[in-house]
């Protein structure tokens, strides 16, 4: 079992926002990283830290944190973002154990 | 740019050890920290371990008993080795490039395409 929990699946209609939420009690004190991943493809990361898109990742991904909950928030869905998305941080133990969500499957309409 | 390639064989029988490589290119492997990640056919990302260019590692508690991670700087290379298979450690094993940005931040920056391990008598 994970201890960052996912939803399985979310849908968005094209164009509109959706909210991708990671909920896990190492998240009060970890940021969270996010992974979009493709099928037959490598995940690729698209927000780290407390708000940050590496290069070349469009602006419509943010990021965000509060409690034991991290979001990953899509603001004008496009069908590329059709994907599953992962969030990934530390462990609650304290000894920088590295944890993955399940997954999210995210639709567009 | 970063490049990471994975390597080793696709076909490992049951109880034995299942050993790969990931080769480095377009950067230097000293001073960063490297991950092995995988993922089960149809299933999720699965974090197996990492270790940093000095040799120090960490690894996930389920599989710690059975995973050994080691590096090769001269070789630019780093290595996963993981005993007594069984059929549920098929999978993509993915090598990737693990950035830490502060004590309560890190990333996987670079990621190998992966490489698929089935085991299997």
């Amino acid at each position: 079992s994970s201890e960052l929990t996912q939803d399985p699946a979310v849908s968005v209609a094209l164009g509109q926002t959706v909210r991708i939420t990671c909920q896990g009690g190492s998240l009060r004190t970890y940021y969270a990283s996010w992974y979009q991943q493709k099928p037959g493809q490598a995940p690729v990361v698209v927000i780290y830290g407390k708000n940050n898109r590496p290069s070349g990742i469009p602006d419509r991904f943010s990021g965000s944190s509060s409690g034991n909950t991290a979001s990953l928030t899509i603001t004008g869905a496009q069908a590329e973002d059709e994907a599953d998305y992962y969030c990934n941080s530390r462990d609650s133990s304290g000894n920088h154990l590295g944890v993955f969500g399940g997954g999210t499957k995210l639709t567009v309409l | 740019q970063v490049q990471l390639q994975e390597s080793g064989p696709g076909l490992v029988k049951p109880s034995e050890t299942l050993s790969l490589t990931c080769t480095v290119s377009g950067g230097s492997i000293s001073n960063s920290y490297w991950s092995w990640i995988r993922q089960p056919p149809g299933k999720g990302l699965e974090w197996i371990g990492y270790i940093y260019h000095s040799g120090s590692t960490n690894k996930n508690p389920s599989l710690k008993s059975r995973v050994t991670i080691s590096v090769d700087t001269s070789k630019n290379q780093f290595s996963l080795k993981l005993s007594s298979v069984t059929a549920a450690d098929t999978a993509v094993y993915y090598c990737a490039k693990l950035v830490v940005v502060t004590a309560i931040s890190s990333y996987f920056d670079y990621w190998g395409r992966g490489t698929l391990v089935t085991v299997s008598s």
